[in-house]
């Protein structure tokens, strides 16, 4: 069965700084990978998606994410960070075929200004 | 595009009353909806997965007759948590996904969510 991980339960970033927060899958096919962004008591507004071809993937609000086969990684990347990037980051993963999302646990940023 | 509202946004209700919660997509027609819950700082548990004009499918665990799920068209799915309890207090997010194949068919729409609070 496939699987989501996220390493980090919290971090901690200055404003200004770069940002990675990680993501490994289990899945012994190529997955469709998405991130997911939520806000305290909103719901779940998308950042990016791979599906195929070109394996770094740019987003909105200034967010990339780089899929690494050899890794099993989708890890999300931001080269300044805002204070108006805290919020819980989830990374996602459909097997295709129109089968159910798998979430990680989620990885809660916090901005330090 | 890919605009999935959901109603009402919050709500409290009196320990044993039924409650009903719409999903809508806006701009598109969703062929199957998502049904999800997710407890404080945790992240998103399905309940259930309904396909328009069937029955919903439910994961294990989750009781069918608790959460009646009804998906009569292409643009509407309802949540009614029955004989609610505190315990059923939770965060309620619906999505929703269009077509029967391409990308599309592997996205989901998310609704901005329902926080239900039962007294």
């Amino acid at each position: 069965a496939q699987s989501v991980t996220q390493p980090d339960i919290h971090i901690t970033v200055s404003e200004g700084a770069s940002l990675e927060l990680r993501c490994n899958y289990s899945y012994g096919a190529t997955p469709y990978l998405f991130w997911y962004v939520q806000s305290p008591g909103q719901g779940l507004q998308l950042l990016l998606k791979y599906f195929s071809g070109d394996t770094l993937v740019q987003g909105i609000k200034g967010f990339e994410a780089e899929f690494k086969r050899s890794q099993s990684s989708f890890n999300l990347r931001k080269p300044s960070v805002h204070w108006s990037d805290a919020a819980e980051y989830f990374c996602a993963l459909n097997t295709g075929g129109g089968n159910k999302l798998t979430f990680g646990t989620g990885t809660q940023l916090k901005v330090e200004l | 595009g890919a605009v999935v509202s959901q109603h009402p946004s919050w709500v409290i209700c009196k320990s044993g009353t039924s409650v009903k919660i719409e999903c809508r997509s806006l701009d598109f027609q969703a062929t199957t909806m998502f049904w999800y819950r997710q407890f404080p700082k945790q992240s998103l548990m399905l309940m259930a997965t309904s396909n328009e004009g069937s029955k919903a499918t439910y994961e294990q665990g989750v009781e069918k007759d608790k959460f009646l799920i009804n998906h009569a068209s292409l643009t509407l799915s309802t949540l009614t948590v029955t004989s609610a309890h505190p315990e059923d207090s939770s965060f309620y997010i619906c999505s929703a996904r269009g077509g029967t194949s391409g990308s599309s068919y592997n996205e989901q729409f998310f609704g901005p969510g329902t926080r239900l609070t039962v007294l």
